[in-house]
């Protein structure tokens, strides 16, 4: 079975402060995809990226970064200088199938995070 | 990025009643998710809505409860019969991106049971 572990359920940090959102998966396909997904206040999910099983390589994206290591099933997501904007529902998700080139997605518990000014 | 739009974004409604939530893609898509978010907690999906084909449904979901219809590649309906308070949630659609990189999700339908 399928399953995704946010064990974090609220973060709250000062603003400027970094903080590491934690995702831990398990599954038992060897081919798998990893995403991130952003929900604001307002209730849409915002995709943040998605990562192939193949590809350990850590990811950049301005103040967002996202550490992946199969060797301990993690796929992290840190924030750089966080800011009020960030603040959100963060959730991790593991797509154990491909239909067609669409995902099923298994959804963490989510994170909580509340940036203070 | 595919546009999703879901209508209605929210209702309130009677026990024991039912509501048609319909989803719109801007583009044809072979795969659409319908997923349920109840309070406070994360998504689960419900079915896998095929088109020309009964939807799939994920265990702990029936057809019965969830009637999906899948007229053409770009709609969707989810129906939720026999409304009880339980059934009080956010319902998302969800579709996969150009490519196939990613996953979006339409805003949502809010609905709250009475």
């Amino acid at each position: 079975a399928q399953k995704v572990t946010q064990a974090q359920t609220e973060i709250s940090v000062v603003e400027k402060e970094d903080v590491t959102l934690d995702c831990v998966y398990e599954t038992r396909d060897t081919t798998y995809y990893l995403f991130w997904y952003k929900q604001p206040p307002s209730g849409e999910l915002v995709f943040l990226i998605r990562r192939n099983s193949f590809d350990e390589q850590n990811e950049i994206s301005g103040r967002y970064s996202w550490n992946f290591q199969k060797s301990t099933s993690s796929f992290n997501f840190t924030i750089t200088a966080s800011q009020v904007v960030d603040s959100a529902v963060y959730f991790c998700a593991l797509s154990p199938l491909i239909i067609q080139g669409a995902q099923k997605l298994v959804f963490g518990q989510g994170t909580r995070l509340t940036i203070n000014p | 990025s595919a546009v999703i739009s879901q209508k209605p974004s929210r209702d309130i409604c009677q026990r024991g009643t039912s509501l048609t939530i319909q989803c719109q893609v801007d583009s044809q898509v072979t795969m659409m998710f319908w997923y349920r978010q109840q309070p406070g907690q994360s998504l689960t999906l419900i079915a896998t809505a095929n088109q020309g084909s009964e939807a799939t449904y994920e265990s702990g979901f029936v057809i019965d409860k969830f009637p999906i219809s899948r007229p053409n590649l770009t709609f969707s309906t989810l129906t939720v019969s026999n409304m009880s308070p339980e059934d009080s949630s956010i319902y998302l659609c969800s579709v996969p991106g150009q490519g196939k990189e990613t996953q979006y999700f339409g805003p949502g339908t809010r609905l709250l049971v009475l």
